[in-house]
């Protein structure tokens, strides 16, 4: 079945630092890809996504591309702040298909230190 | 706009008992996911309702159910809770159904303890 394996948190970077989180996943067609994050105390929010091979989802400084052959969809930022402290939940949907549900890696703990 | 509303935020039940939980999705949309989220599962998917039908279903035991209203309001009912019931339990709303490609939005949660 599909599946979503993402690095172990937690994170632990000083404020300015590169950031990356792998994400790797399994699936059968073709599926769309996404980061979502969550802050203390709140639900999901939907950081970026992509829906086809090669295409960079970005937002507030984060990028990810979707790479099948390796795939992967990695998050990026190039210098994280202490707001970005959160935890980062890499997930998939079948594209296409009539399962629109989301599945969801563990989950990375990000702690972002002035 | 208002976000996906969530009700209540947080609750208490006793082993054994039932619960109700409410979700009203953002105006317009018309489909509502719930995910139930867990330090040790993570997040997984329980139930999708569009026009008043269950439309697609996660694995998980029968004691879990949910209904969605003509408004597109939903509730997920969790009968004889037991422990590992505690959770974070999200909801998600979106257009039609199957569009987790476009992004759905997600309420705040209703944490639920049971003791």
């Amino acid at each position: 079945g599909n599946s979503v394996t993402q690095m172990e948190g937690p994170v632990t970077l000083s404020e300015e630092a590169f950031l990356t989180i792998n994400c790797t996943y399994t699936a059968t067609g073709y599926p769309s890809l996404f980061w979502y994050v969550q802050y203390p105390g709140e639900g999901l929010q939907l950081l970026l996504k992509a829906t086809k091979a090669d295409d960079k989802g970005s937002n507030k400084g984060f990028e990810a591309t979707y790479r099948k052959e390796t795939t992967s969809f990695h998050l990026e930022k190039g210098s994280v702040q202490v707001s970005d402290s959160a935890v980062y939940f890499c997930a998939l949907s079948e594209r296409g298909g009539s399962q629109g549900n989301l599945i969801f890696g563990k989950g990375t703990k990000l702690s972002v230190k002035p | 706009k208002a976000g996906v509303t969530q009700t209540p935020r947080y609750l208490i039940k006793t082993r054994g008992q039932q619960v109700t939980l409410s979700c009203s999705p953002i105006s317009g949309h018309r489909s509502v996911s719930w995910y139930q989220q867990t330090p040790g599962q993570g997040l997984q998917f329980l139930f999708e309702y569009f026009s008043e039908t269950q439309r697609n279903k996660g694995n998980f035991p029968g004691r879990f159910s949910g209904r969605q209203f003509s408004n597109s309001r939903s509730e997920m009912n969790v009968s004889t809770l037991e422990l590992g019931d505690s959770a974070l339990y999200l909801c998600a709303s979106s257009f039609n159904p199957g569009q987790a490609s476009s992004g759905y939005t997600f309420g705040s949660g209703t944490r639920l303890t049971v003791v």
